[in-house]
């Protein structure tokens, strides 16, 4: 199965900041997509973007398909943006999402 | 619409017994996929069906099961649970088995003591 890489582990942000987060993987994937696992466990779609670009208010997603990788953007950080942060692919034959080890996010006040 | 369920939210459970965690998909979507998530990593594929079949099934020991019901809900199965079965159980549901948006419950806390 494929690989999936994610950066930085941690980031811890001062409020108003702006921050990227990427995640590589280890072959080509054509079902991509980020979520925020709240402090209560559930997983938040964000975006789902096997190639492109997409934005949806403070944050936007970039994928580069043939280069394997994907970039979530968070601009002007708030509080309620902390969490961990996941990327999440699937093959074109399988039928599992394999996920990376998240990035958690701290955003402080 | 209503998302994702499941049931129970929380569960404690004794080494050995057995537990029986459920899933409704979002109506209309047919698939439903189970994942593991341990404290501090990403989750982990179980099981994926579609069609009240099994389509996928990830690196678990046969302790591990499910099924999907004709109005696609499912259920999962763990047997002789250990220790390490503590975790957060995660179901998600799509519209079809293929390349689209997965949509994830709010998960069910399991507690092995």
């Amino acid at each position: 199965g494929i690989q999936v890489e994610q950066s930085p582990p941690d980031l811890i942000l001062q409020e108003g900041a702006n921050s990227t987060l990427r995640c590589n993987f280890s072959d080509s994937v054509n079902n991509l997509q980020w979520f925020h696992q709240n402090p209560w466990g559930q997983l938040i779609n964000l975006f789902y973007i096997p190639s492109g670009t997409k934005q949806n208010g403070r944050l936007s997603a970039t994928t580069v398909a043939t280069e394997r990788y994907s970039l979530l953007y968070i601009s002007s950080s708030q509080t309620t943006d902390s969490g961990v942060y996941f990327c999440a692919g699937r093959q074109t034959s399988g039928s599992r999402l394999t996920f990376g080890e998240g990035t958690q996010l701290t955003v402080n006040p | 619409d209503a998302g994702v369920t499941q049931s129970p939210t929380h569960l404690i459970k004794t080494r050995g017994q057995h537990v029986t965690l459920r899933c409704s998909p979002i109506s209309g979507h047919k698939s439903v996929s189970w994942y593991q998530q341990v404290l501090g990593q990403g989750p982990q594929f179980i099981f994926q069906y579609y069609e009240k079949e099994e389509r996928g099934r990830g690196n678990f020991p046969d302790r591990f099961s499910a099924r999907q019901f004709p109005n696609y809900s499912s259920e999962l199965n763990v047997n002789a649970l250990l220790l390490g079965d503590s975790a957060l159980y995660l179901c998600a549901s799509s519209f079809n088995r293929g390349q689209e948006t997965q949509y994830f419950g709010p998960g069910t806390r399991l507690l092995v003591l």
